[in-house]
Parts: structure tokens; C-alpha cells; sequence
């Protein structure tokens, strides 16, 4: 049963554009949902998180847009650098998440092109 | 910014001996530390919680006595892969939390992780 996913595996988008990338839930439990952004090679790190009572997280280039009665999240990216060329994980934190228990989706691999 | 060091990144050994991989965090103490594993075009599944100081947990149909994981200080956590099979093979990456900062939603630190290949 996955919890979290991302249905698209990739991503293929013109530098200067906006990319969006998409996450669905099923767990109602989850309080916290966050992106973490992974290289080859490296482990993933943190990009930006957003809160169930929030429907909006902006962070510089990167905004993440929540819609609960959806169960769907998107981290939108503007404008998009072939920096942010990566594989992006969405992850969900349920409430009483003392032990940090994340789980991730499968992760969409984004490639921009300059 | 706050560093996981996680090593060997990578480890090939032969079926049935046993690899030891070790995660430490550099600037910071960890009283939990967290393992997954990634298959190829999974995602991060996760195997265990470590907690400084006592037995960690397990999720369910992780072997604990197949993934032995030790938590001696509040800097380092090992995860042995005893009697590894090809199976076994695949991506294990470990995380940490900081004891100061272990608000919520704070985020975890991840290691670059240690790719296993078992002949």
C-alpha cells in the first residue's frame, strides 16, 4: 500500500520555466508533508515542508501548494535551473511524529534544460 | 549545515559474509538515527529506527536478526548486514535527527549512503 506517491517519473522542463511537480497521499495521518532533493551519489536533502493547517509554503524559487481535500501536494519550481536537475522526493509525517517516521514516494526525476 | 557521514558508499561482498556500514553525524548529536533501504526506481523504504542507548525498532518484515543495528553513541549508528545474500543487494542510506532542534517538522540529515552488491 503506498501512502505517498508520484506517479511521474520524470520530468523534462526548459530552463527559465516553471517545473511542477505532483504528490498524492492516502494517509490522513500524515501533519507534515516535505520535499527532499537528491543527486546521484548523495543522500537527499531538504528542500522545504509545509504544514497540514497551511495550504501554501513559499521558500525563494520554490513553493509548495497543499490541497487536503485533494490529498495532493506540488512543489513548484520558478524559475527552473539546470541546477535543480535532481530526483525530488515528496514525503508525509504523521501527526504524533515524535519518532519521525517519514514516508516517501517513489521520487520524479526532473531534468532541465538549458 | 549540519553533516551525515555515512561510509563505505560502496560495498561489494560475497554471499553469506557480513558487511558492516556506519553513519555518524559530524556536528551535531543524534539520539535517533533512521535506515533505509532503496531499490532501483523505488522509494526510501524505511528499515529500522535506531535510539541511542537502547534496542531499535523495527519496521515489520525487516529481519532484526539478519540487520543487526547498534546505536552505541549519540554520534554514531551501525547497520551489519549478516550472512548477506544477492538479494540484499541495494541502496542503504541512514538519517538523523538533531537532539536540539528535534522539533516536529524539523528535517532530517541524510547520509550519501552505501550501495551494496552481494556476489
Amino acid at each position: 500500500d503506498q501512502q505517498v506517491k508520484q506517479n511521474s517519473p520524470s520530468l523534462s522542463v526548459q530552463e527559465g520555466r516553471i517545473s511542477i511537480l505532483n504528490c498524492d497521499y492516502t494517509n490522513s495521518m500524515f501533519d507534515y508533508f516535505l520535499w527532499y532533493k537528491k543527486y546521484p551519489a548523495e543522500g537527499p536533502t531538504f528542500l522545504i515542508s509545509i504544514s497540514s493547517i497551511k495550504d501554501k509554503n513559499e521558500d525563494g524559487r520554490f513553493t509548495v501548494f497543499l490541497n487536503k481535500s485533494a490529498k495532493h501536494l506540488s512543489l513548484h519550481i520558478v524559475p527552473s535551473q539546470p541546477g535543480d536537475s535532481a530526483v525530488y522526493f515528496c514525503a508525509g509525517l504523521p501527526s504524533g511524529g515524535s519518532n519521525y517516521k517519514l514516508t516517501f514516494g517513489k521520487g520524479t526525476l526532473l531534468t532541465v534544460n538549458p | 549545515g549540519a553533516v551525515v557521514s555515512q561510509h563505505p558508499s560502496r560495498v561489494i561482498c560475497k554471499s553469506g559474509t557480513s558487511v558492516k556500514i556506519e553513519c555518524r553525524s559530524l556536528d551535531f548529536q543524534a539520539t535517533t538515527m533512521f535506515w533505509y533501504r532503496q531499490f532501483p526506481k523505488q522509494s526510501l523504504m524505511l528499515m529500522a529506527t535506531s535510539n541511542e542507548g537502547s534496542k531499535a525498532t523495527y519496521e515489520q518484515g525487516v529481519e532484526k536478526d539478519k540487520f543487526l543495528i547498534n546505536h552505541a553513541s549519540l554520534t554514531l549508528s551501525t547497520l551489519t548486514v549478516t550472512s548477506a545474500h544477492p538479494e540484499d543487494s541495494s541502496f542503504y542510506i541512514c538519517s538523523a535527527r538533531d537532539r536540539l532542534r528535534a522539533r516536529v517538522n524539523s528535517p532530517l540529515h541524510f547520509g550519501n549512503g552505501t550501495r551494496l552488491t552481494v556476489t
